[in-house]
């Protein structure tokens, strides 16, 4: 069946460092592909997207490329903020059964220390 | 633009009872789903709802059930509740249930069950 694996948290950065979370899928088909995040007593927001091979999600800075040879979606931010502390989730849509369904990796929690 | 709204945002229960759950999703939004979230297991799926017929169901037990009104509006039930029932539970809603689409979550109810 379909599935999303992500690097296991907490990730424990210093401002400005570079940040990566590793994120791979299996899903038959061509799903799209999501990042969301949830700041603490919030529920998920939408981070970015890309929905077919190659594409590359960005927002706030974030990126993610859809690599469908390696079935990974990486996320990256070159510079990390304190604001950026939050859990991240890697979540692909795919069709089931005449509708589709999104699966959402386990998060990775991301501290950032001033 | 009003959001995902969840009620009630917290509840204390014990074994046995039973509890219900709301959720009003975006207004014109038609498709709602929900999740457990918990921190061992991530969000695991529990069903979505499109124009009041259930599409998807999770690999819950049938303690857990769900429905939708024709206003879109959503509510799900656990009767007979267990300590490990004990999460945070979350309702998203979309537009139309498309592989492309973005979730827009509430900020979750939070169950302990005692």
């Amino acid at each position: 069946g379909n599935s999303v694996t992500q690097m296991e948290g907490p990730v424990t950065l210093s401002e400005e460092a570079f940040l990566t979370i590793n994120c791979t899928y299996t899903a038959t088909g061509y799903p799209s592909l999501f990042w969301y995040v949830q700041y603490p007593g919030e529920g998920l927001q939408l981070l970015l997207k890309a929905t077919k091979a190659d594409d590359k999600g960005s927002n706030k800075g974030f990126e993610a490329t859809y690599r469908k040879e390696t079935t990974s979606f990486h996320l990256e931010k070159g510079s990390v903020q304190v604001s950026d502390s939050a859990v991240y989730f890697c979540a692909l849509s795919a069709p089931t059964s005449g509708t589709y369904k999104y699966i959402f990796g386990t998060g990775t929690r991301l501290k950032v220390l001033a | 633009k009003a959001g995902v709204t969840q009620t009630p945002r917290y509840l204390i229960k014990t074994r046995g009872q039973q509890v219900t759950l709301s959720c009003s999703p975006i207004s014109g939004h038609r498709s709602v789903s929900w999740y457990q979230q918990t921190p061992g297991q991530g969000l695991q799926f529990l069903f979505e709802y499109f124009s009041e017929t259930q599409r998807n169901k999770g690999n819950f037990p049938g303690r857990f059930s769900g429905r939708q009104f024709s206003n879109s509006r959503s509510e799900m039930n656990v009767s007979t509740l267990e300590l490990g029932d004990s999460a945070l539970y979350l309702c998203a809603s979309s537009l139309v249930a498309t592989n492309t689409g973005e979730l827009f979550f509430g900020e979750g109810s939070r169950l302990t069950v005692l």
